[in-house]
């Protein structure tokens, strides 16, 4: 399954560190989004881009920066995080949310520890 | 905003059929989906229901009530490899139809 990629599948960082997660659909999609998935807790929306722009932010520390260049890729850029954001981050891309039934398809994750 | 439960564990047993349950509440319902996720792994696509009534696909059912703000997932012929969390979401065309997730209710079988 090569629809949805994500690099690095894990990451260790201090909390003073500045990392970057990579997303890549080869699904000719227009609509990208940033999930984290942490353990016992539903997944909770981060980041939408429908054709390259923002259209969701649930309100997210700015310690966490989305960057889309193109509809095809897209980054969350990490800086000074906290143990508490330890989680799997999960990178999803559709045809676009204004469609009817638009099924999301996920990458598999980058497992993020903060130490 | 919306509510959305579903059971946090099941077990059954292979070859057995187990019914996943799912409850919403939303004020703006545009479809429910249902998604399988092992240990892991991204969570994969099963199914769409946006109309009352069940859709078939092999092994795999989805039941639809919008009336109830109710939805199951059926699994007939268990498998081992079936073991894994089934993820409901509902779209609220009211938030942009982004997804809410439940909880995912992990399933274990057992030979």
């Amino acid at each position: 399954e090569t629809g949805v990629t994500q690099t690095p599948r894990h990451l260790v960082m201090g909390m003073t560190n500045k990392k970057s997660l990579k997303c890549e659909q080869h699904l000719g999609h227009n609509a990208m989004y940033w999930y984290k998935q942490s353990a016992k807790k539903p997944l909770e929306l981060m980041f939408v881009y429908n054709f390259k722009e923002q259209t969701e932010n649930n309100s997210v520390p700015s310690r966490f920066s989305p960057e889309c260049p193109n509809s095809s890729h897209l980054f969350l850029h990490l800086h000074t995080l906290q143990p508490e954001d330890s989680a799997l981050y999960l990178c999803a891309s559709s045809q676009s949310p204004r469609g009817h039934g638009d099924t999301q398809y996920f990458g598999p994750g980058t497992r993020l520890t903060v130490l | 905003g919306q509510n959305i439960d579903q059971p946090t564990e099941m077990t059954a047993t292979e070859g057995a059929i187990v019914q996943i349950n799912c409850t919403y509440q939303t004020s703006g319902f545009n479809g429910l989906f249902w998604y399988q996720q092992h240990a892991g792994e991204a969570p994969t696509f099963l199914s769409y229901n946006v109309l009352d009534g069940l859709e078939e696909k092999g092994r795999f059912s989805s039941f639809l009530s919008r009336s109830k703000g109710y939805s199951y997932l059926l699994l007939k012929e268990l498998q081992m490899k079936d073991s894994a969390s089934y993820l409901c979401a509902v779209s609220d065309m009211n938030a942009g139809n982004m997804l809410t997730f439940g909880g995912g209710t992990r399933l274990m079988v057992k030979p």
